[in-house]
């Protein structure tokens, strides 16, 4: 079936700089996007979310892009702080019941 | 409002022996979902639930069985817990509202041990 997948497993980044976390899809027919944050022994949370029928949206710090053209999503945080050290998983809905998740990006954030 | 709790935290159990999970929301979502997670992956969808006495497939339904007979609980049951079955499982509700779709809300996770 069709999945969602991370470009990379790992992103180190020092305290203060700007975040890109990346994620491609395959499924065309993708309309809606969530990103979460999932804390060591913590569920997911949800970050942001973005529909097919836009390209940015922002949020408190963060900002999600979607790229249809070719099947890319992006999650920018701005000013990265300790806090903001965990696991990020994207996940597309497009069945209308369930989430198809990646298999997530840990975020290091350095002093 | 406590949105979605799980219990219990954390369980180990023999190879064989049966467990139930326990999953509730209080913020009346008609929508509810059992995934797994293991080392190094995603979650994956084992089954949900789009309303009260209903339930359905998800991914990795084999050796689970799944029962929303009150809207706000929704029960996972293990019948002969295998080691594969080793996992974090999580809960998640979400509201709906027509086709628009809504932002599933994740409980704290249940860590399962099999022995």
């Amino acid at each position: 079936g069709e999945s969602v997948g991370l470009h990379l497993p790992t992103l180190s980044v020092q305290e203060g700089d700007n975040s890109i976390i990346n994620c491609a899809y395959s499924n065309s027919a993708s309309d809606y996007f969530i990103w979460y944050k999932q804390e060591s022994g913590k569920g997911p949370q949800f970050i942001i979310d973005i529909r097919s029928n836009m390209d940015k949206r922002q949020g408190q710090r963060v900002t999600v892009l979607l790229n249809k053209t070719v099947k890319h999503l992006s999650l920018q945080i701005a000013a990265t702080q300790p806090g903001d050290s965990a696991v990020y998983f994207c996940a597309e809905e497009n069945s209308g019941y369930a989430l198809n998740f990646g298999k997530g990006t840990s975020l290091l954030v350095t002093p | 409002n406590a949105g979605v709790t799980q219990t219990p935290k954390f369980r180990v159990l023999k190879t064989g022996q049966s467990m139930t999970l326990l999953c509730a929301q209080d913020m009346n979502h008609e929508y509810m979902y059992w995934y797994r997670q293991d080392p190094g992956m995603g979650l994956r969808l084992i089954h949900y639930s789009v309303g009260e006495g209903t339930t359905a497939k998800g991914e990795v339904p084999d050796g689970y069985n799944v029962s929303r007979l009150k809207k706000q609980n929704f029960l996972l049951g293990l019948e002969s817990a295998a080691p594969s079955q080793t996992s974090v499982y999580f809960c998640a509700s979400s509201p709906t509202s027509g086709r628009r779709r809504e932002t599933q809300y994740f409980g704290p996770g249940t860590r399962l041990l099999v022995l």
